[in-house]
Order: structure tokens, then sequence, then C-alpha cells
């Protein structure tokens, strides 16, 4: 079963504007992670969080964490027709920090 | 620098046959992990391996097996394959010490 679940679960924007997906888990975790994969591809990282972290910036990528209530916002600024794609949130466990959760992703079309 | 490869594309077998992927990591890695992504879901561990042993596991039968060879490189195993098994086959490496990951294109397994 996924751990973490991205809410929405589709998002449909124009270029330049913002994107934001966020991502829900159930159990106490080490680590936070963002994926995309473009077309049922192999997955690209993006950024990773530790749980004693809040917030991290990468370019045109925000993401945050909130540990009190076990979740994440990933923010895409000005977006771009490139990043249409699927976005996964992947967690590790404390215990098993290397054992990725994934869940079951935003779709995310960003029309020209 | 090369960066994850995998082997085959894609790949059809039949029911209760046996299939073998393979996987090459990226260069400097020392641990490998494999995922199963079933059609519109975020993929799901199936174990990882370092040292040429498997160090942790996920939720799958004993069907699902693999190896690690001395050049870090791995293979995955599923006996008397089911249609269920029909998935997007992941293998992700990384160093032992960090937690971010780097996918390969995956194999594409039918089965029929």
């Amino acid at each position: 079963s996924q751990q973490g679940e991205e809410d929405p679960q589709a998002l449909s924007i124009q270029e330049g504007e913002n994107a934001t997906m966020n991502c829900s888990y159930k159990t106490s975790i080490n680590n936070l992670q963002w994926y995309r994969q473009n077309s049922g591809r192999g997955l690209v990282h993006l950024i990773l969080i530790r749980s004693n972290e809040r917030e991290k910036h990468s370019g045109r990528l925000r993401v945050t964490l909130d540990t009190s209530k076990k979740s994440s916002s990933l923010l895409i600024t000005a977006s771009r027709a490139a990043d249409t794609a699927s976005y996964f949130c992947a967690t590790g466990f404390s215990g098993s920090a290397r054992q990725l959760t994934f869940g079951s992703g935003t779709q995310l079309t960003v029309l020209p | 620098d090369a960066g994850v490869t995998q082997s085959p594309t894609h790949l059809i077998k039949t029911r209760g046959q046996q299939v073998t992927l393979r996987c090459s990591p990226k260069s400097g890695h020392d641990t490998v992990s494999w995922y199963q992504q079933a059609l519109g879901q975020g993929p799901q561990f199936i174990f990882q391996y370092y040292e040429e042993e498997e160090r942790q596991r996920g939720n799958f039968p004993d069907r699902f097996s693999g190896h690690q060879f001395p050049n870090y490189s791995s293979e995955l195993n599923v006996n008397a394959l089911l249609l269920g098994d029909s998935a997007l086959y992941l293998c992700a490496s990384s160093f032992s010490s960090t937690y971010e990951q780097y996918f390969g294109p995956g194999t594409r397994l039918t089965v029929t």
C-alpha cells in the first residue's frame, strides 16, 4: 500500500503560473524526497528535505515540511510546458531511511 | 558519465515463466534498489542490495529474488509469473551513505 498520498491527483495550469502539490504521510520519517516522472519513464530526483528541516529551495522549486502535520508541499514557480509530468513524494522512514515509500503521484499539465 | 542503465527495455512473457531483469548502477554507486510500478501508481519497493547482500525487502513474495555482483550491477528475478506482475520495473542506484536515488529508464514487463 502507498504510504504517502499526493493531492491533487491531477492539476492543470497555464504556463507562467505557480503549481503547488501536497503530500501527506502516516509515520515518522527520516527524509522526504520529491521525484518527477515523464510518460512512464524513469524517475528524476528533484529535492530532498530532512525531518529536521522546514523548507528547502532549488531553482524554481520550493519544498516545505511540517512533521507535526505529517505533510509536505512542492511549489513550482513560473511553470513551463516542460514541467508537464507526474510528481511523486517519497518518504524514508526512521529506521529504514533508504527504503523509499512513494505516493500515487500528482499529474501536472502545464498548458502553453 | 553513464547513468543507471537497465535491460531489456521491454519484455513479454507467459504466465508461469521466469524472467531476469538487469541493472547497471550509476558510476560510483554501490547500492541498488528495485521497484515495481503498476500503471497509474507510484513505485513500490521490492528490495535493496548492498555489498552483494539483500539489505532491505518490501512486501513482495519469495518469487521475487535478486542478486548483486562485485561490480555493483544487479539482477531481479521473478519466478512463476502472474498476470499481476505486469508492470514497469525500475532500478535505482545510490551511495550507501546518502538517501537520494537515481533511477534507470525501467523495463516494461507484460505477462500474457
